[in-house]
């Protein structure tokens, strides 16, 4: 069975500095790995996902991930976090070993920006 | 603008009462899906559907049910059965359910038992 855990529920950081979300995963064959954002009372928003290739991946509002096989992490990162990043990130992978696989969600980190 | 469309917002059910929440996406997505979240539990798949006129029960499928008479359309109706039927559930499509491809949510309905 495949899992992902997001190891703290809530990340601090002050406005400016870099920022990481912790992400770690077990699937069976190789993985597809993917960011959401949630803002309070709202939907999951795309941010990035890993499909295969280049191991560090670029994605919207300057959000980036490295995906690490050996580590198996795909870890959340922004080089200067802004006020407006406050939210919940949900890291998300499915296995792509062969048939239906559904996606298989963390229980997400609550990320707090201070000013 | 193509996404996802989930009605309404907000749900009030008293008990031994069952309700049904819309889900309709204009993105020609095969697949799509119906996700359960509480506070501190992440996401749970209620129902997810293939293709039309085929649906597979999640890993929380006791107490709800699902139709997928039309490609653009994937009701979800909450039961008298389920009996702790208040949080939050998300609706989503995507193109392919066997690849890389991203899943797309819509914004949420809130079901409240009153």
């Amino acid at each position: 069975a495949q899992s992902v855990a997001q190891p703290e529920d809530q990340v601090n950081v002050a406005e400016g500095n870099p920022l990481t979300v912790k992400c770690t995963y077990s699937v069976s064959g190789n993985p597809y790995l993917f960011w959401y954002v949630q803002y309070p009372n709202r939907g999951l928003q795309f941010l990035l996902k890993y499909i295969t290739g280049d191991n560090l991946v670029k994605g919207s509002y300057g959000f980036e991930a490295e995906f690490n096989k050996s580590q198996t992490s795909f870890h959340l990162k922004k080089p200067s976090a802004l006020v407006s990043d406050s939210a919940l990130y949900f890291c998300a992978v499915r296995d792509h070993s062969g048939g239906y696989q559904k996606v298989t969600f963390g229980i997400g980190t609550k990320l707090q920006v201070i000013p | 603008d193509g996404g996802i469309t989930q009605s309404p917002k907000y749900l009030f059910r008293k008990e031994g009462q069952n309700v049904t929440l819309s889900c309709e996406q204009n993105l020609n997505h095969d697949a799509m899906y119906w996700y359960r979240q509480d506070p501190g539990q992440g996401l749970r798949l209620i129902y997810y559907s293939q293709i039309v006129n085929d649906f597979q029960k999640g890993d929380i499928a006791e107490g709800y049910s699902v139709s997928r008479e039309k490609k653009e359309s994937f009701p979800l109706t909450v039961t008298s059965a389920q009996k702790n039927p208040t949080a939050f559930y998300l609706c989503a499509s995507t193109s392919g359910a066997k690849s890389g491809n991203t899943i797309y949510f819509g914004e949420g309905s809130w079901l409240t038992v009153v």
